[in-house]
């Protein structure tokens, strides 16, 4: 009965893979989000989509490319992994954002990738 | 431009004192505030949002804040501490002129409750 539910939840990996992390909700949300968390604990919006629609695409590396299939799940897929993309990334969902801003975002319980 | 600043990286507090955490915020239009908290290798969980109308907001955990708008803060509270309330708290905001809410985050305050 998860709400918002990340595989893998660690991820190990060396320098120049691919890797891809997967995000699915159950909550009947239209809109979801990723976060990097680094390891000083910022937490930093990468990208949001809303209904399957790219919203939001924060100055992140085109390395990274999302995939929303369907309004229940958003995949973020990594490409040519560097150091610097160790930390962890966090899946979020809320309900229907367009023109109501108040609605709290719900967190999926993170992946932790490391890249050695 | 809006941003959040948590003026503590850590509050220490004993267990059944008060407990604050300090957040301030700047942002184009009305603020909308929220407060999330982060256990240990969890994700973040909803506290508490202000939106409008009473300053004074009531969450989740006995945690409340109070919305300050001349001084743009939101600070959280909690009457008597618990050792289990020891995580880490972020303070966010979204304004209400951004066409599709962006949520920026404070870094966090880790709260620690000794017993």
């Amino acid at each position: 009965d998860t709400a918002v539910s990340q595989t893998p939840k660690y991820l190990v990996t060396q320098m120049g893979n691919d890797k891809s992390i997967k995000c699915e909700q159950n909550l009947g949300h239209d809109t979801m989000y990723w976060y990097k968390q680094d390891s000083k604990k910022f937490l930093k919006i990468m990208f949001s989509y809303n209904n399957k629609e790219l919203i939001i695409n924060e100055t992140v590396p085109n390395r990274f490319s999302p995939k929303s299939p369907d309004k229940a799940h958003l995949n973020l897929h990594i490409n040519s992994l560097e150091l610097g993309d160790s930390a962890v990334y966090f899946c979020a969902s809320s309900p229907r954002l367009a023109g109501n801003f108040a609605r709290e975002q719900f967190f999926g319980p993170g992946t932790r990738l490391t890249v050695l | 431009a809006q941003s959040v600043a948590q003026p503590e990286d850590q509050v220490n507090v004993a267990e059944g004192n008060p407990l604050t955490v300090k957040c301030t915020y700047s942002v184009s239009g009305n603020p909308y505030l929220f407060w999330y908290v982060q256990y240990p290798n969890r994700g973040l969980q909803f506290l508490l949002k202000y939106i409008t109308g009473d300053n004074l907001v009531k969450g989740s955990y006995g945690f409340e804040a109070e919305f300050n708008k001349s001084q743009t803060s939101f600070h959280l509270k909690k009457p008597s501490a618990l050792v289990s309330d020891s995580a880490l708290y972020f303070c966010a905001v979204r304004g209400t002129t951004d066409s599709w809410g962006k949520l920026q985050f404070g870094a966090g305050t880790q709260v620690v409750v000794t017993p």
